[in-house]
């Protein structure tokens, strides 16, 4: 299996910071990575998709980039409604693994 | 509007089955997989397997192998998950989830709302 490490697996930032967050692959995935956002009690919601394309209705704030076997998920300026954990996942083989998470928390 | 729609809330004892369903619609069933996620309290998302509704095809994670059944039933554009033998670590949030293909990749963009069960004595 595939294994993917988030980190930091939670961090402390206040509104209109710049975050990122990092996932690795234990082997390459090409660019076969996606980012979901996932609020409390809520079912995740896809972010960006092939490492670095936009999902539809997901605000420019959001961006991802890498190839191979590191990521990055950047949000340029925080707002409060990204308070939330992060999953990274690879769509590269099954099983579909994902990463431990990245809880944004407000600071 | 797409969307999957999954059956409520259960609650079981330990070595029973629980037969979860993820109804979809707004789109055309046969064309996308669907994949069941769970979440444990407090935990991560863990993948569970995936079934492809053109034929029934089904993969599932080594973890659950044994003991996880997916199935469909085109006719109603449902898909179902059964997992048995549970136990007390398997109760979780239970969802299901469409991939879609885009060009350059693969990724899980509509998600049902969740299936909480709890697995006690």
């Amino acid at each position: 299996d595939i294994q993917m490490t988030q980190s930091p697996s939670s961090l402390s930032a206040s509104v209109g910071d710049r975050v990122t967050i990092t996932c690795r692959a234990s082997q390459t995935i090409s660019t076969y990575l996606n980012w979901y956002q996932q609020k409390p009690g809520k079912a995740p919601k896809l972010l960006i998709y092939a490492a670095s394309s936009l999902q539809s209705g997901v605000p420019s704030r959001f961006s991802g980039s890498g190839s191979g076997t590191d990521f990055t998920l950047t949000i340029s300026s925080l707002q409060p409604e990204d308070f939330a954990s992060y999953y990274c996942q690879q769509s590269f083989k099954t099983p579909r693994t994902f990463g431990q998470g990245t809880k944004v928390e407000i600071k | 509007q797409v969307q999957l729609v999954q059956s409520g809330a259960d609650v079981k004892k330990p070595g029973a089955s629980v037969k979860l369903s993820c109804k979809a619609s707004g789109y055309t069933f046969t064309s996308f997989y669907l994949h069941w996620v769970r979440q444990a309290p407090g935990q991560g998302l863990a993948w569970m397997g995936l079934l492809d509704p053109r034929g029934g095809s089904t993969s599932y994670s080594q973890k659950f192998q044994g003991r996880v059944a997916m199935t469909w039933d085109t006719s109603t554009s449902t898909v179902y998950m059964e997992l048995s033998s549970l136990r007390s670590d398997d109760t979780a949030v239970y969802y299901c989830a469409r991939e879609s293909y885009y060009g350059s990749g693969n990724a899980f963009d509509i998600w049902g709302q969740g299936t909480v069960v709890t697995v006690s004595s």
